[in-house]
């Protein structure tokens, strides 16, 4: 498996307020990618990134940014939570773009 | 955008017995279909995946099959065991159509009865 971590594993916020996922990789992937994972939705892709400095919106992306100043760490805000973004959240990476290994996940709970 | 709908959702075996979950795609451009596990509390482990050029693929009690001409693939677990027991997700991806997205299936819960 690939070396994958995420930070914070489970966190608690308020409506309104700034969050900022962390996804960190081991493995020199170039590809990285974000999801969000709800009941009855399955995995849904929020953004990627293709390269440094390289990213792109997925299906999923309303309310999100994401950052990529190096190969390992791929960053995900949310600028104003909501309830609706309650969720877990889950990172990915891959050598080549399809072939995709998934870290632990992050549960974020907006209240 | 692609399409994928898994069945069934929920998929109840005896231990040692087989288990096959089904899924379709909608876009003809789809190339490469992964297959997932995942666990209580953990992220999704790819476990198999085909590409359209290639009909059945297996790996010791696991294989998958895909029919591109009715855009459907399965996975068959056989003889199955009680660490079986998870959530399968399919999902399918263009590759090399200029995407990079995986659109997943909605996922199978399997439950293995010892």
């Amino acid at each position: 498996d690939a070396g994958i971590t995420q930070s914070p594993r489970h966190k608690v916020t308020e409506t309104g307020t700034p969050v900022t996922l962390r996804c960190h990789q081991t493995e020199n992937h170039r590809y990285m990618y974000w999801y969000r994972q709800d009941p009855g939705h399955g995995l849904r892709l929020i953004h990627y990134s293709y390269g440094v400095k390289d990213t792109d919106k997925g299906e999923v992306s309303d309310g999100y940014s994401v950052s990529r100043s190096k190969t390992e760490d791929f960053l995900l805000t949310l600028e104003s939570a909501t309830s609706s973004q309650t969720s877990v959240y889950f990172c990915a990476s891959a050598r080549e773009p399809e072939t995709q290994y998934f870290g632990p996940g992050t549960r974020l709970l907006v209240l | 955008g692609e399409n994928v709908e898994q069945h069934p959702s929920t998929l109840s075996v005896q231990e040692g017995d087989s288990a096959v979950i089904k899924c379709t795609y909608s876009d003809s451009a789809s190339n490469y279909f992964p297959w997932y596990k995942q666990e209580l509390g953990k992220g999704p482990q790819l476990i198999i995946d085909i590409r359209s050029n290639v009909g059945e693929k297996k790996d010791q009690r696991i294989a998958v099959t895909l029919n591109k001409t009715a855009k459907h693939f399965s996975l068959h677990i056989t003889e199955t065991q009680p660490e079986d027991s998870a959530v399968y997700f399919c999902a399918a991806s263009p590759v090399g159509a200029g995407s990079y997205q995986l659109t997943f299936g909605k996922g199978t819960k399997l439950s293995v009865i010892p």
